[in-house]
């Protein structure tokens, strides 16, 4: 079955300009999961969205902001760029069975790489 | 507060031999999940192993395998017969919330990058 897809893989903004990137989740999951990748910070969880909902939220500023569709599809908006928000962001989407014991795993995208000059 | 370490930025291993790649982590929490991905170059985390904190024994998913000492608090991944095809960067992960959460949040280590020579 179709994984995670991103759109677009590959972009350059300059400072001060917005950004939209777009997540299709696997077919049936209901959790959209967003993270920055960085050299420096490595890894940081943005947000996740469940039903269309934001259920949690990491440690970034109000430019980052996201949402989710009623199919489950996501997108995550970046305003007024910095040189800072130059970065992998990878989409995650997972199943959640309420009350499964174990493991809910994230199944990610392949990422937008995105480059602020 | 929640923290994994990966403390090997950088490993090498000769193909065909194992290799262990390290991580430990910090919680308050009686109950998580911890969780290995693998990062190739072109850029996709993929899934390899998962290990619940009340899990009596060590998950093995094929050639991986968790070695897993909760009260040492380290997760450390083994890989056995290396590829080449196992070049990557390795990353650690942990859920907290306990078992029964299924949040999309992890907390990530820096990850080990793997060179497996021929």
């Amino acid at each position: 079955k179709a994984g995670v897809t991103q759109t677009p893989r590959y972009l350059i903004k300059t400072r001060g300009q917005q950004v939209t990137l777009s997540c299709s989740p696997i077919s049936g999951h209901r959790s959209v999961s967003w993270y920055q990748q960085t050299p420096g910070q490595g890894l940081q969880f943005l947000f996740e969205y469940f039903s269309e909902t934001q259920r949690n939220k990491g440690n970034f500023p109000g430019r980052f902001s996201g949402r989710q569709f009623s199919n489950s599809r996501s997108e995550m908006n970046v305003s007024t760029l910095e040189l800072g928000d130059s970065a992998l962001y990878l989409c995650a989407s997972s199943l959640e069975l309420k009350g499964l014991l174990g493991a809910n795993v994230l199944t990610f995208g392949a990422g937008s790489r995105l480059t602020v000059l | 507060a929640q923290k994994i370490t990966q403390t090997q930025p950088g490993m090498f291993v000769q193909e065909k031999e194992a290799v262990t790649l390290d991580c430990t982590y910090d919680t308050s929490d009686q109950s998580y999940g911890l969780f290995w991905y693998k990062q190739p170059s072109s850029g996709e985390m993929i899934f390899l192993i998962y290990q619940g904190s009340y899990d009596e024994q060590n998950a093995t998913e094929g050639r991986y395998s968790l070695n897993f000492q909760k009260a040492r608090k380290s997760a450390n991944l083994v890989i056995s017969a290396s590829q080449l095809g196992d070049s990557a960067m390795y990353f650690c992960a942990m859920r907290e919330g306990g078992i029964y959460n299924q949040g999309g949040k992890l907390i990530f280590g820096q990850g080990t990058e793997l060179s497996v020579k021929p």
